[in-house]
């Protein structure tokens, strides 16, 4: 089965810290990307970050990098100097071999000034 | 370049009835898929449409139903609601040939069943 778990319900981070979400997923395939997308309030996903499982390094995209470990499937993100617009859910996703994507159940992030 | 853009945004229905949702895919993309994000929850796949094909379905029964037009816009229809179908409903619309698994979302029909 081909699974994404998030679990961190909540998390918190002060302005211009460093907060790193946590994501595991399992799969048997070896083609496959990993996302993190952000939904703020207004409920349009947007996507943060991607990874592709064959690419050794970490993905990084301005203050947002992933911490990409294919052998104990863990895809954590991790987000420097937050900011307040940061404050959302973010979710965890994985695309096996096809653009359906599976979600983790999210983790909502709160920054605080 | 337009986004993907959904209506209606809110919705009440009462157990029973029939509801149509619908979905404007962005320019460029010939491919539709739906989710279902209950309260709480990250979204479920429900399916995809491709060239007005179903191209893969999640575990939804088949109350829920969905049409593509050629120019690729999407409708999500849902019969006999129950009180368990009271969620976000997203469309997300992808290129296919690029096979990233990049999706581009709207910002969703949020459905209320009474």
């Amino acid at each position: 089965a081909q699974t994404v778990t998030q679990s961190q319900p909540e998390m918190s981070v002060q302005e211009a810290e460093t907060v790193t979400l946590s994501c595991t997923y399992d799969t048997s395939e070896n083609n496959y990307y990993l996302f993190w997308y952000k939904q703020p309030p207004s409920r349009q996903m947007i996507l943060v970050i991607r990874q592709e499982a064959y690419k050794q390094q970490n993905a990084t995209e301005n203050r947002f990098s992933v911490n990409f470990q294919k052998a104990a499937k863990s895809f954590s993100l991790k987000i420097s100097d937050s900011q307040l617009g940061d404050t959302a859910m973010y979710f965890c996703a994985g695309s096996y071999n096809t653009d359906k994507l599976i979600f983790g159940t999210g983790t909502r992030l709160q920054v605080f000034p | 370049e337009t986004g993907v853009t959904q209506s209606p945004t809110h919705l009440i229905k009462t157990r029973g009835q029939q509801v149509t949702l619908r979905c404007s895919s962005q320019s460029g993309h010939n491919t539709v898929s739906w989710y279902q994000q209950a309260l709480g929850q990250g979204p479920q796949f429900i399916f995809q449409y491709y060239r007005e094909e179903e191209n893969g379905r999640g575990n939804f029964p088949p109350r829920f139903s969905g049409l593509q037009f050629p120019n690729y816009s999407s409708e999500l229809n849902v019969n006999a609601l129950e009180l368990d179908d009271s969620a976000l409903y997203l469309c997300a619309s992808s290129p296919l040939a690029t096979n990233t698994g990049e999706l581009f979302f709207g910002e969703g029909s949020r459905l209320t069943v009474l």
